[in-house]
């Protein structure tokens, strides 16, 4: 079955600090897969997706196969970082349905 | 600029009553779909539509109907409202010539049955 894992429901870190939001997935194919993000009073939106190779403020993930994961990165956290974040998983090469992970709120204290 | 946008923002029903979410984009997108968010669950895709002819059922179809009423208007309905379906839902649209995943989000609607 195709499904996105994201183990930790809160992760607090303080401005400066490194981030890593773990994500995973299971889906025999090949994947594509992004990250959403929703900041406060905002709607959802969409931060990265693997096949573009790209960093958006600051963040960055890597497809690692072996592993099955998509763990988004940031060197050092900033306090407008703050949001909830979703990893989720395009399974189905003829649609756009997008199955996503429980979400992830991170929390940066100054 | 271009959005997407649903009616209403906030509603409470009680059960048994039926409800109509509705969702507007002015994208010119041909993709349409409606999620449910729950805490703990993340979003889970309820039905979703490709074009004005085509709709197609998600994850948790299974109380709720949709129509397509035309390109930019997707329209959600809770036959019969029952507790368990209080949720924010969103509706999203995307854009086949774009390229896909790309989904663009309204700003919800948080439903509430008594």
């Amino acid at each position: 079955a195709q499904r996105v894992t994201q183990p930790e429901k809160l992760l607090s870190v303080f401005k400066g600090a490194p981030v890593e939001l773990k994500c995973n997935y299971s889906y025999s194919g090949s994947p594509e897969l992004f990250w959403y993000v929703q900041y406060s009073r905002q709607r959802l939106q969409l931060l990265l997706r693997h096949i573009s190779r790209e960093s958006i403020k600051g963040f960055t993930a890597d497809l690692n196969k072996g592993e099955t994961s998509f763990h988004l990165k940031k060197p050092f956290a900033q306090e407008e970082d703050s949001a909830m974040y979703y990893c989720a998983l395009s399974a189905d090469y003829n649609t756009d349905k997008l199955i996503f992970g429980t979400g992830t709120r991170l929390q940066v204290f100054p | 600029d271009a959005d997407v946008t649903q009616t209403p923002r906030n509603r409470i029903t009680k059960t048994g009553k039926r409800i109509m979410l509705e969702c507007s984009q002015t994208k010119g997108h041909d993709r349409m779909y409606w999620y449910r968010q729950d805490p703990g669950l993340g979003l889970r895709l309820i039905y979703y539509s490709f074009d004005v002819k085509d709709i197609n059922k998600g994850e948790i179809s299974d109380g709720y109907s949709v129509s397509r009423q035309a390109q930019a208007k997707f329209s959600l309905s809770l036959e019969s409202a029952i507790p368990n379906q209080t949720a924010l839902y969103f509706c999203a649209t995307s854009d086949t010539a774009s390229g896909k995943e790309t989904q663009y989000f309204g700003p919800g609607t948080r439903l509430l049955v008594l």
